[in-house]
């Protein structure tokens, strides 16, 4: 069975730090895909990036990067010099075999992260 | 383009009624995802819906139901609600299914609260 797991539940850090968020994922299958989704206190899920497991780059989106790495069925997030406007839920979530979107995604329980001024 | 659209956004009902909600797709979507958010359970998906037919079913009883229309939009039904059924109700809304899709859009959810 697919499982997402977010260690952290809730990060605080001051405006301007760097800060990761963590996902570890575990399923059987060999294609999947892996997601990031931000939920801002208005509930809807923003969508971030989509990964699938045959591509391990790491990407960068302005100040927005991800890291994945199979070995350790790892897929980080991390977020440099911080804004207040970061301060969200963010998920990250698994979808394994054809489904590449939302259907059948695995949610991790999220993390809470709260950007201090 | 208008986003993903969910009515009613707050609902208050009893034990042992039913309710429904509904779910209007980015325009040109065809699939329809819905899933459950509580506290206790995080989020948890539902059921999608894919040209009017359920493609896929998550781990829910069968008072929980739902279908798609023509236009794409789609509702979903509880009957016979229960306390534990309180949460956020969010749709999402995918221009495909399956490989082919590429992400999908979230609206802003119908809170369902159960008393």
């Amino acid at each position: 069975a697919q499982k997402v797991t977010q260690a952290q539940t809730e990060i605080s850090v001051v405006e301007k730090e760097d800060v990761t968020l963590d996902c570890v994922y575990e399923t059987r299958d060999t294609t999947y895909y892996l997601f990031w989704y931000k939920q801002p206190p208005s509930g809807e899920l923003v969508f971030l990036i989509r990964r699938n497991s045959f591509d391990e780059q790491n990407e960068i989106s302005g100040r927005y990067s991800w890291n994945f790495q199979k070995s350790t069925s790892s897929f980080n997030f991390t977020i440099t010099a911080s804004q207040v406007v970061d301060s969200a839920v963010y998920f990250c979530a698994l979808s394994e075999g054809s489904g590449g979107g939302a259907d059948g995604l695995t949610f991790g329980k999220g993390t809470h992260l709260i950007i201090q001024p | 383009k208008a986003g993903v659209t969910q009515t009613p956004r707050y609902l208050i009902k009893t034990r042992g009624q039913q309710v429904t909600l509904s779910c209007s797709p980015i325009s040109g979507h065809r699939s329809v995802s819905w899933y459950q958010q509580t506290p206790g359970q995080g989020l948890q998906f539902l059921f999608e819906y894919f040209s009017e037919t359920q493609r896929n079913k998550g781990n829910f009883p069968g008072r929980f139901s739902g279908r798609q229309f023509s236009n794409s939009r789609s509702e979903m039904n509880v009957s016979t609600l229960e306390l534990g059924d309180s949460a956020l109700y969010l749709c999402a809304s995918s221009l495909e299914t399956g490989v082919l899709n590429t992400e999908a859009f979230f609206g802003q959810g119908t809170r369902l609260t159960v008393v």
